[in-house]
């Protein structure tokens, strides 16, 4: 079975920390892709990388950077957060365009 | 621009009875519809891709139909059970690009 494991389930940060979330998965998919989702959003799509040091900016990706050093490894950056950024940050990964497997995600408080 | 609806937003069910969840998308050019539950602060899983000449899928007791023409999807529940209980979300996907096209989900209560 393929697995995303997302390296923090619940972060508590204050306003102005760096913060860093980590994926990884075990299937040696070419994609992986930061969302994050809010109540009657949905999910919006933060960044995504399509190979190594690769990246694509999503729909939001103000206040957001990632790094791809290697395949199974992707990580999500917060330079500086905001209360804004207070939300559930979902990984996820592919070969191709096919089946989208996710992480259980992780919960960020921004005080 | 590139649109996916569900209805209902929420829905409640006795258990053992059916249910049928609705989606529209605009999404061009079209390439596959898929469909995800989401359990309370988990991630989503899959549960079918269809893509536009697939008519319905199905995963157990959940069934997917897709009509391509009225750019509708379903997706139908039967028997349901308690763990039934979560967001259902629509997913529309494009030939162009990695981007996906995410509906806000129909949140599923099952009752005793």
């Amino acid at each position: 079975d393929v697995k995303v494991t997302q390296s923090s389930r619940y972060l508590v940060k204050r306003t102005g920390e760096k913060v860093f979330l980590e994926c990884v998965q075990d299937m040696d998919h070419e994609n992986m892709f930061w969302y994050r989702q809010d109540p009657g959003l949905g999910l919006r799509l933060i960044y995504f990388s399509y190979d190594v040091k690769m990246k694509e900016k999503g729909d939001i990706p103000e206040g957001y950077s990632v790094s791809r050093e290697k395949k199974e490894r992707f990580s999500l950056i917060l330079e500086s957060a905001s209360t804004n950024q207070t939300s559930m940050y979902l990984c996820a990964s592919s070969f191709g365009r096919r089946e989208l497997f996710f992480g259980e995600g992780s919960r960020l408080t921004v005080l | 621009k590139n649109q996916v609806e569900q209805s209902p937003q929420s829905l409640i069910i006795l258990e053992g009875k059916n249910c049928t969840l609705q989606c529209n998308y605009t999404v061009s050019p079209f390439s596959n519809l898929r469909w995800y539950k989401q359990d309370t602060g988990r991630g989503p899983v899959s549960l079918t891709i269809m893509t536009f000449s697939e008519n319905t899928k199905s995963n157990g007791r959940y069934t997917a139909t897709l009509d391509a023409d009225t750019k509708q999807s379903s997706l139908h529940i039967t028997a349901s059970q308690l763990s039934d209980s979560a967001s259902y979300i629509c997913v529309g996907g494009s030939n162009s690009g990695y981007a996906l096209n995410f509906g806000k989900g129909t949140s599923l209560l099952v009752t005793p």
